[in-house]
């Protein structure tokens, strides 16, 4: 099965810096590519996902590049601000015509944003 | 609602007990999803159902746990037997189709003691 590895497990940034987080995956069979937000007593929540079509996705202050070859994508967040602070995790699937929602999910970054 | 609820929000129970959590999707979405997150661990797999059948159970991780969703609305987890190790947060997820995003619900944090 698939197996995602994501690094840093932490990353304490100040504000106004750049954030990187970076994930690679085992199955070369997968097309799609999340990104989930998780704050303390929630859910997680989609913040950009990107599909294996696609080399790169930016939406505002985020960005997600995909390098199919070497089987791994990242997370680029810009001019970080304090309420970025959270957990993120990368996930991947190879949805095969059935279902994006069965996710291989990362182990998580938890970003702290210092004002 | 508008959003995915999940009931209860916290369960304490005692090993060997039986446990069921609740998750109600969003109004209209077909797909739904659940998923366990362990403490400092991403959210693993378990099963989704796409109406009333489940389509995909393979990340259940035994026979002890089971879930339903009977009117492709409305679904229940269910676990015989607890044990220390089914501690977690499970959370459940909804999607308007397949292929469209997942949107989680805030998760029942299970505790056996």
């Amino acid at each position: 099965g698939e197996n995602v590895e994501q690094h840093p497990s932490t990353l304490s940034v100040q504000e106004g810096d750049s954030a990187v987080i970076k994930c690679t995956y085992s199955d070369s069979a997968s097309n799609y590519f999340p990104w989930y937000k998780q704050e303390l007593g929630k859910g997680p929540q989609l913040i950009i996902d990107i599909r294996s079509n696609v080399g790169e996705k930016k939406d505002q202050r985020i960005a997600v590049t995909l390098n199919k070859t070497a089987k791994h994508f990242s997370l680029h967040i810009t001019e970080t601000q304090p309420e970025d602070s959270a957990v993120y995790f990368c996930a991947a699937t190879n949805a095969g015509g059935t279902s994006y929602g069965k996710l291989t999910f990362g182990q998580g970054t938890i970003l702290t944003v210092h004002p | 609602g508008a959003g995915v609820s999940q009931t209860p929000s916290n369960k304490v129970t005692e090993k060997g007990k039986y446990v069921e959590l609740r998750c109600d999707p969003i109004s209209g979405h077909t797909a739904l999803y659940w998923y366990r997150q362990s403490l400092g661990q991403g959210p693993e797999f378990l099963i989704y159902f796409q109406g009333t059948g489940a389509a995909d159970d393979s990340g259940l991780p035994n026979d002890r746990f089971f879930a339903v969703r009977p009117e492709g609305s409305v679904s229940t987890l269910k676990i015989q037997r607890t044990e220390r190790g089914d501690s977690a947060m499970y959370l459940c997820a909804s999607s308007p189709t397949l292929t469209g995003e997942l949107f989680f619900g805030e998760g029942s944090r299970l505790t056996v003691l």
